[in-house]
């Protein structure tokens, strides 16, 4: 089955800087690439996601790349504001499965 | 768009008790999904459906965990007994598509202490 390995686990910036998270997977079959945003005691929540037919995608601050050959997907946040301060997690599946998670990310953005 | 219903949000039981979980998801959604969320790890996938149908129950420990979704809808997740190791959050998710896959919607998720 999948597995999804995700680092750093933790990571610490400055506002205004730029954060980036990598994930590798180990199924060539997975296809769906979602990153979700989980704040303290709420539920995961989307914030991007991308295809394997596509190899970056772009929403405001935030960016994801995937590179299939090397099966492995990042998320790039730029500008980071304290409200970007949550646990991230990366995911991948193929269709008809289940998202199988990485262990999270916990970031933390000091003004 | 209502979003995924779940309850209760926080249950504390001791071991060897048992304890049920429920969930609605959004509607129209064929896909349904229980995820454990130990504290500090990701989610972990228990069981997926599709409408009333199990996809996926391979990391289910069956000997205590059961889950069930009537009718393609509500579903509802049991522990039976409970072990302390269970103390987790369990996340329900849904999602529209059978075949393609997109955003899966959670819940807010029931907080379960065994102590």
């Amino acid at each position: 089955g999948e597995n999804v390995e995700q680092h750093p686990s933790t990571l610490s910036v400055q506002e205004g800087d730029s954060a980036v998270i990598k994930c590798t997977y180990s199924d060539s079959a997975s296809n769906y690439f979602p990153w979700y945003k989980q704040e303290l005691g709420k539920r995961p929540q989307l914030i991007i996601d991308i295809r394997s037919n596509v190899g970056e995608k772009k929403d405001q601050r935030i960016a994801v790349t995937l590179n299939k050959t090397a099966k492995h997907f990042s998320l790039h946040i730029t500008e980071t504001q304290p409200e970007d301060s949550a646990v991230y997690f990366c995911a991948a599946t193929e269709a008809g499965t289940a998202l199988i998670f990485g262990k999270g990310t916990t970031l933390s953005v000091s003004s | 768009e209502a979003g995924v219903a779940q309850s209760p949000r926080y249950k504390i039981i001791e071991k060897r008790q048992s304890v049920a979980f429920w969930c609605n998801p959004i509607s129209g959604h064929a896909t349904l999904y229980w995820y454990q969320q130990i504290l500090g790890q990701g989610p972990k996938l228990l069981i997926q459906f599709q409408n009333n149908g199990v996809v996926d129950d391979s990391q289910l420990p069956k000997d205590r965990f059961s889950a069930e979704r009537l009718k393609g809808v509500d579903s509802t997740l049991k522990i039976q007994p409970a072990k302390l190791e269970d103390s987790a959050v369990y996340l329900c998710a849904s999602s529209p598509s059978q075949t393609v896959n997109t955003e899966a919607f959670f819940g807010q998720g029931t907080r379960l202490t065994v102590v």
